[in-house]
């Protein structure tokens, strides 16, 4: 069974350009997360998506950061007009229903020049 | 706000020594506490976890030991090995409406022989 897919792996943007992230959950996973992780931080929250649903987007910007999970194909992060403090690692986690595990992904290494 | 509170944030441990750190939380409503280990340009894995239920959870060279009173936890690593040399994470969230996790700012552990 892999693990929670996440691409691409590093993605270098200028800034004003879009950067789009991927992740496919585990098989079967049907809640994906999103968290960011900034240099010596841990990890924030962004949003939590269920199958074509955003249960919660708490922790993401007003604006410029959308997030969908359709119903076929992975999730997407979309960052529109890129800015320097975009820069960071982006994980996704994914768990089954009625589970306290997330399981996480490698993350995409967002660098924005 | 910090809801979860990580200390040390850096930690050096002779190999064979005993590795603890330290969480502390604010929300009472929390349920679940998991650990997690980071090594570098990988994604966060969980190392063990605990409920409320419990105040101290071994797994391997792993514990966890729970104090609901103090809104505390910590994870000890005995015999410290230098592969154990990674950056782990408390966390905690409340399982009820799969919210997502919070998380410490991390310690950064290394074991030295």
């Amino acid at each position: 069974n892999a693990g929670v897919m996440q691409n691409p792996r590093h993605l270098v943007r200028r800034r004003g350009q879009e950067a789009r992230l991927r992740c496919s959950p585990m098989k079967g996973h049907s809640h994906v997360y999103w968290y960011r992780q900034l240099p010596e931080e841990g990890l924030k929250f962004m949003v939590y998506l269920q199958k074509e649903n955003i249960i919660d987007e708490s922790g993401m910007p007003k604006e410029r950061f959308s997030a969908e999970f359709p119903k076929e194909g992975p999730s997407i992060l979309r960052i529109q007009q890129v800015v320097r403090g975009d820069s960071a690692a982006y994980f996704c986690a994914s768990s089954p229903d009625s589970s306290n595990e997330q399981f996480f992904g490698p993350g995409t290494r967002l660098t924005v020049l | 706000q910090q809801q979860v509170k990580q200390s040390p944030q850096s930690l050096i441990v002779q190999k064979g020594g005993i590795s603890i750190i330290n969480c502390a939380y604010e929300n009472t409503a929390f349920d679940y506490f998991p650990w997690y280990q980071q090594f570098p340009g990988k994604g966060p894995a969980l190392l063990i976890a605990i409920r409320p239920d419990v105040s101290e959870k071994k797994e391997g060279r792993f514990t966890i030991s729970f104090n609901k009173s103090a809104k505390q936890f910590s994870l000890h690593i005995m015999d410290s090995q230098p592969g154990d040399s990674a950056t782990y994470f408390c966390a905690a969230r409340l399982t009820s409406g799969n919210t997502p996790l919070v998380f410490g700012k991390g310690t950064r552990l290394s074991v030295i022989a």
